[in-house]
């Protein structure tokens, strides 16, 4: 079965440092999705987007945060100036449709740590 | 999007038949239920969608009733691997409105002792 994939699976950053997390979504799907899960706390949305551009974003997604897909599978999330309270597990998900129907598939996250 | 209600918590033993409830009250005509499992370490994994009824797959039921204002989620016979997270969200169909964001609450902790 086609997964999303996302690399590296851990990354370890110092406090105001740039990081680029990546995804590669299965290749059929359309829409895609940022989320993330501070330790011990609930899942929570980043951003959503669709067409090559961002469709919605979440109050956590500042001006600090950037998406793109710069070739047409890789999915990216860049955090330019990381800040301590960034420390996280950052999933990654598409599907090929939106709405609720169409369940997402994640990947297995990235486990950003703040220095 | 509804808000749902679920036990924070659970603990079964192998072999039994686990049921979470999941209460989402202000459910709305157009609004799908959607079950999620997350393992440790792990992206929620999706286990089963259902409108109304009764839906089953290789790995769950679910039952919706007639009101759709609760939703109950069965695992048949556990095991220690079922040991997970499993998250009841509630969304729209597909909709040009609708972004497909999903909005996870806390969730159950499911615990299977040996």
């Amino acid at each position: 079965e086609p997964e999303v994939t996302q690399t590296p699976s851990h990354q370890v950053t110092q406090m105001g440092q740039e990081v680029i997390l990546r995804c590669v979504p299965i290749s059929n799907h359309l829409y895609f999705y940022w989320y993330r899960q501070i330790l011990g706390q609930k899942v929570e949305f980043l951003v959503s987007f669709y067409n090559n551009e961002i469709s919605e974003k979440s109050e956590i997604f500042d001006d600090q945060f950037s998406v793109e897909r710069p070739d047409g599978s890789n999915f990216t999330l860049k955090i330019r100036s990381t800040k301590l309270e960034d420390s996280a597990m950052y999933f990654c998900a598409s599907c090929w449709r939106q709405g609720a129907v169409q369940p997402q598939h994640f990947g297995d996250g990235t486990r950003l740590s703040i220095l | 999007l509804a808000k749902t209600t679920q036990p924070i918590s659970m603990d079964s033993y192998e072999g039994q038949e686990v049921n979470i409830t999941c209460s989402h009250n202000n459910i709305a005509t157009n609004d799908y239920i959607t079950w999620y499992q997350q393992f440790p370490s792990q992206g929620p994994r999706f286990i089963i969608q259902g409108y109304k009824t009764k839906v089953t797959n290789e790995v769950a039921s679910l039952f919706i009733p007639a009101d759709r204002k609760s939703s109950t989620l069965s695992l048949p016979r556990v095991s220690l691997s079922d040991t997970a997270v499993y998250y009841c969200l509630v969304g729209e169909s597909w909709g040009s409105s609708n972004t497909g964001k999903l909005i996870f609450g806390q969730g159950t902790t499911l615990q299977v002792k040996p």
